[in-house]
């Protein structure tokens, strides 16, 4: 199993909504990523998890929650978004933990839309 | 201030022909370099990667180049095909301990059948 899955493909919410992003993968990667994606820019990382602890929240406001329940698995809960919060939600991961020079694999990417 | 620079934001390609991305850095930092190729509404695909203690890795049509001297890399694909029409993101890193990849803007590739 070489890929990273996401879901939902697509979400929209409302800006009183509560929801999740959800992101696995079974290739026994050690670090997982969360990033945000609006069009015609490049991917901007909002967090990292490192052997599932938290080691980087890029300055990312509170309405945004990571979660790594297990290796495998990583959340995105989502409270109190706003319309500029509407993008391609990407998830990737990378086989060390925040070791230099590996590959991140991208998932397919989450598009959520708030009205 | 951008340390990963995509100059060319589209390029047209004839089908069969050589296809050239181009990508500058500016931190001499940078010890490790990727490509991905994205599809509209997908997430980047990873396409092939360099160290900085190489300066040509190959992968089938794939060939990435790297000239440390002028912090520069190129992306060749030979020959092109039109599934190749994407945008491709030029990507580094930096250290060991390091996380973060730095994109570029993407180059926006079409290959005309």
């Amino acid at each position: 199993d070489t890929e990273v899955t996401q879901t939902p493909k697509h979400l929209v919410m409302g800006m009183t909504n509560k929801k999740s992003l959800k992101c696995e993968q079974h290739m026994g990667h050690r670090a997982m990523y969360w990033y945000k994606q609006k069009a015609k820019k490049p991917p901007e990382l909002m967090f990292v998890y490192s052997y599932e602890k938290l080691s980087i929240n890029e300055s990312v406001p509170s309405r945004f929650s990571p979660e790594c329940p297990n290796s495998s698995l990583l959340n995105l809960h989502l409270h109190a978004l706003q319309p500029e919060d509407s993008a391609l939600y990407l998830c990737a991961s990378s086989r060390f933990g925040t070791s230099g020079g590996n590959e991140q694999f991208f998932g397919p990417g989450t598009r959520l839309t708030v009205l | 201030d951008q340390q990963v620079k995509q100059n060319s934001p589209s390029l047209s390609v004839q089908e069969g022909r050589i296809s050239i991305l181009n990508c500058d850095y500016t931190n001499s930092m940078f010890d490790y370099f990727l490509w991905y190729k994205k599809y509209p509404a997908e997430g980047p695909t990873f396409l092939i990667s360099i160290s900085s203690i190489k300066d040509k890795n190959e992968d089938g049509r794939f060939t990435v180049f790297l000239n440390k001297s002028a912090k520069h890399l190129s992306l060749h694909i030979v020959p092109s095909q039109p599934g190749d029409s994407a945008v491709y993101f030029c990507a580094a890193i930096w250290g060991a301990g390091s996380y973060q990849l730095t994109f570029g803007k993407g180059t926006k590739l079409s290959v005309i059948p």
